[in-house]
């Protein structure tokens, strides 16, 4: 979900287990929807992407969920790998070249 | 693949100094664009490109200034670096709008 200050909301996942990572998206016109992983010291990494007209997207051990009623997004990822571990944020916009990112949350995979 | 490149990866500035973070991508992309990233903060437009030869303002464009040098390359300078320009600077790119955006690895650039 959405951070509070400088600390970063931190989800610690049992490696092998699934994790879900939560956003609250801010615009009801938003209709297209991102979600990235960001390692320490690298750039924001594409993961999957998801448009208003669908409620669940998957990809390879990753399945996007879009609920447009209370404007929330999630991103489940299914087998959690320590590889995995990382901040992931989402992303929103509205058809427009300017998109909202969230400030995300820190993902802890335990060995 | 390289994707979007940036330069330099860590810079310090003096207050006053002026600088130029080259950016470029090979993905034959329309659109371009420069973030920001502060702690506690969601990335912030700065500028962007949305195709060759148009630049727009973003969120936070001031103390900067950008050019779209051609298809591949879209530079952001500071002029006159202050210490709140102390951030971590990424550039992107994106076929379109409304289109996955693809990031550099970033640019940590202090002010001092």
């Amino acid at each position: 979900g959405e951070s509070v200050g400088l600390h970063l909301p931190t989800l610690s996942v049992q490696e092998g287990d699934n994790s879900i990572i939560n956003c609250a998206y801010s615009n009801s016109a938003s209709d297209y929807f991102i979600w990235y992983k960001q390692e320490s010291g690298k750039g924001p990494q594409f993961i999957i992407d998801i448009r208003s007209n669908m409620d669940k997207r998957q990809g390879q051990r990753v399945t996007v969920l879009l609920n447009k009623t209370v404007k929330h997004l999630s991103l489940q990822i299914a087998a959690t790998q320590p590889g995995d571990s990382a901040v992931y944020f989402c992303a929103e916009n509205k058809g427009t070249y300017k998109y909202i990112f969230g400030t995300g949350t820190r993902l802890k995979v335990l060995a | 693949n390289a994707g979007v490149t940036q330069t330099p990866k860590f810079q310090v500035l003096k207050t006053g100094q002026s600088m130029t973070l080259q950016c470029a991508q090979d993905m034959n992309h329309n659109s371009m664009y420069w973030y920001r990233q502060d702690p506690g903060m969601g990335l912030r437009l700065i500028y962007y490109s949305a195709s060759e030869g148009t630049t727009d303002k973003g969120e936070v464009p001031n103390g900067y200034n950008v050019s779209r040098l051609n298809k591949r390359e879209f530079s952001l300078r500071l002029e006159s670096a202050a210490p709140s320009q102390t951030s971590v600077y990424f550039c992107a790119s994106s076929e379109r709008s409304v289109l996955a955006i693809y990031f550099g690895e970033g640019s940590w650039l202090t002010v001092v």
